[in-house]
């Protein structure tokens, strides 16, 4: 069974401080993940995808890795600003042999982060 | 350009009512979602359509649930009777990209519509 696992369920920071985002999977055949930033009261919004090939991408206070090999990602977030607070989700598609071009989405719970002042 | 639309935002009603969710997609694409998020938890796919075809209703609960794509642009869901459990927040994605790309492509979601059953 597909799964996406993701740790911590919840994180409190000081502003200005770094945290790390887990996210386990267990999803076959894989192809890529992809990590959204969901508001409090809003729908997600995507952040990054990764791929084998694109293992490492970073955009501003935000960078995000891939090990294939343990099947893992992280989501790194540096000198954490008040606006990062929100739940971070994170997918994996896979093909489902249902049928041409089926797939699942599975998606993990979140973390939900809180950064105080 | 417009984002996908949602209405209404905002929704109680008793159990037993019926209800109705309203989904615009952004324009020009063909992959529609509709999930199912409860707090704390990560959206459920509820049913996604290609086009006006609904390609994947497994997780849809037909006794109570039903949804329809006409013209394979706006979407509506419905819900009759409401239980106390369907309380939750439906959510609304599309998708450039169709069932070839194998799930790759950025899903963007409206802001969700909020059901409260009393």
């Amino acid at each position: 069974k597909n799964q996406v696992e993701q740790s911590p369920q919840s994180l409190i920071i000081l502003e200005g401080k770094n945290c790390t985002l887990q996210c386990n999977y267990t999803v076959s055949p894989f192809s890529n993940l992809r990590w959204y930033k969901q508001d409090t009261g809003r729908g997600p919004v995507s952040l990054t995808i990764m791929t084998f090939s694109e293992n490492t991408k970073s955009n501003g206070r935000y960078t995000a890795t891939l090990d294939a090999d343990t099947k893992q990602s992280s989501l790194h977030i540096t000198a954490s600003q008040l606006s990062d607070s929100a739940s971070y989700i994170c997918v994996v598609p896979s093909l489902a042999y249902s049928g041409a071009g089926s797939y699942q989405l599975t998606f993990g719970k979140g973390t939900k982060l809180s950064v105080i002042p | 350009e417009a984002g996908v639309v949602q209405s209404p935002r905002y929704k109680i009603i008793e159990k037993k009512q019926p209800v109705a969710f309203w989904c615009n997609p952004i324009s020009g694409h063909n992959t529609l979602y509709w999930y199912r998020q409860n707090l704390g938890q990560g959206p459920e796919l509820l049913i996604r359509y290609e086009n006006e075809e609904a390609v994947d209703d497994s997780q849809l609960p037909k006794d109570r649930f039903s949804a329809e794509r006409l013209k394979g642009v706006d979407s509506t869901l419905k819900i009759q009777p409401a239980e106390l459990g369907d309380s939750a927040v439906y959510l609304c994605a599309s998708s450039p990209l169709g069932r070839l790309a194998g799930g790759s492509g950025e899903l963007f979601f409206g802001e969700g519509s909020r059901l409260t059953v009393l």
